[in-house]
């Protein structure tokens, strides 16, 4: 298994574009978390999903990000329009079960200048 | 919000020596588990104990949990360059153990 992937690795854009983040968790998962990390407030859980259903977005900053899980092998988290203060490093992990913790994506780190 | 809080923020030690992180968290949990994350990657999960555990080993890690005072430690023995990483408590609540909240992490740095 290649593990959770990804894409992009980096991304840079400008403020007020749309910025899509993509995930793939690893097949059989039934869990799939968006994270985001900084080194002001460390990781935050932006959103996680079950069987592919939004099951708590309260960490969700504002309108401006959504995130969806069209079927299990997907997911996206998308910001529009993209800030400045949006800049971190965006993780996605999958989640098969207690006893094995997360797996968890290289990351995207957005820059937004 | 930061559910856990690492003790120390940074620790840098000789190679072979041992190293110990702590974690205090505030509410209650159903299990902890510890990541390790190196420069530039994501978080890697190293071990996990839950609430009625008080002791696990894995390797050259040794975790301890100690409920009535919400904390835990990560004992890294014969310390090695590779160890040279953050590590992170993460702690899932009584209420489903699938949504796990990260402390705030230490990071170690091993001295060839």
């Amino acid at each position: 298994d290649a593990g959770v992937i990804q894409s992009p690795r980096h991304e840079v854009t400008e403020m007020g574009q749309e910025v899509t983040l993509r995930c793939k968790p690893i097949s059989g998962h039934n869990s799939l978390f968006w994270y985001r990390q900084t080194m002001m407030r460390g990781l935050e859980l932006l959103i996680y999903f079950n069987n592919n259903v939004p099951i708590d977005d309260s960490g969700m900053p504002e309108d401006r990000f959504s995130a969806k899980m069209p079927n299990a092998s997907f997911s996206t988290l998308k910001i529009q329009p993209s800030e400045p203060r949006d800049s971190a490093v965006y993780f996605c992990a999958s989640y098969a079960g207690v006893t094995y913790g997360y797996t968890f994506g290289s990351g995207t780190r957005l820059t937004v200048v | 919000s930061q559910q856990g809080e690492e003790d120390p923020q940074a620790l840098s030690i000789q190679e072979g020596e041992n190293a110990t992180m702590n974690c205090s968290y505030k509410t209650s949990i159903n299990n902890l588990q510890w990541y390790r994350q190196n420069s530039g990657r994501g978080l890697v999960h190293l071990i996990l104990i839950r609430s009625n555990e008080r002791e696990k080993h894995s390797g050259r890690l040794r975790v301890t949990l100690d409920t009535s005072k919400k904390s835990s430690s990560l004992l890294i023995t014969a310390s090695r360059a590779a160890d040279t990483a953050s590590y992170f408590c993460a702690t899932g609540s009584n209420f489903g153990n699938e949504k796990l909240t990260f402390g705030t992490g230490t990071r170690l740095t091993i001295i060839p």
